[in-house]
């Protein structure tokens, strides 16, 4: 069981380039979401997926895009990317929204530099 | 949407002390608020959380208290120890319900041995 897999775990970008931040969940969970941590700013929302073909904005959506086409996958997508986007990237799933409860299960992160 | 504030942002402490954290919460019909603790280099888990329908959670060494009175609920660890040293984030749900977690920023939390 491997839980919440993100890829890649490094990456490096320069300024423009677009990519895919991969995340992958192995445990039915209906709720995705995937958070940037940046120094003294905590764990920020950026979007939510409540289940296949459903998503949502969360506090910072700005310069991405996501999609849930299956229950498992929810990746996130950096159109243009820069440097105000270098950051940890954590995906995260639970079974239903952490606010009725349940364990937020998260990914081992994936660390961004924008050059 | 909720608004959840985090004090202080860092903290030390002699092993064997205890440490305390609070923070506090905007919405008052939020009825859930865990707290994650999230080692160098690792990802946020789980430690603790706690429902709005009781005043006080206990797990061994670490206990949260809630205050729905005054919007507030408090992480408190006793008889800390060098592996206790993390940050560590409480949260509540954005607007209630099926929805997100809002996080605090973080409680950075040195143990000295």
């Amino acid at each position: 069981n491997a839980g919440v897999t993100q890829t890649p775990k490094f990456q490096v970008l320069k300024t423009g380039q677009s990519m895919t931040l991969q995340c992958a969940q192995d445990m039915n969970h209906e709720y995705m979401s995937w958070y940037r941590q940046d120094p003294g700013m905590g764990l920020r929302l950026i979007h939510y997926s409540v289940g296949a073909g459903i998503t949502d904005q969360g506090e910072v959506p700005n310069g991405y895009n996501v999609s849930r086409s299956t229950t498992e996958d929810f990746p996130l997508r950096l159109l243009s990317a820069a440097p105000s986007q270098t950051s940890v990237y954590f995906c995260a799933s639970s079974p239903v929204g952490g606010g009725s409860g349940n364990t937020i299960y998260f990914g081992e992160g994936s660390w961004l530099t924008v050059v | 949407g909720e608004n959840v504030e985090q004090h202080p942002s860092t903290l030390s402490v002699q092993e064997g002390d205890s440490a305390v954290i609070k923070c506090t919460y905007s919405d008052s019909a939020s009825n859930y608020f865990p707290w994650y603790k999230q080692e160098l280099g690792k990802r946020p888990q789980l430690i603790i959380d706690i429902r709005s329908n009781v005043g006080e959670k206990k797990d061994q060494r670490i206990a949260v208290t809630l205050n729905k009175t005054a919007k507030h609920f408090s992480l408190h660890i006793t008889e800390t120890q060098p592996e206790d040293s993390a940050v560590y984030f409480c949260a509540a749900p954005a607007t209630g319900g099926n929805t997100p977690l809002v996080f605090g920023k973080g409680t950075r939390l040195s143990v000295i041995a």
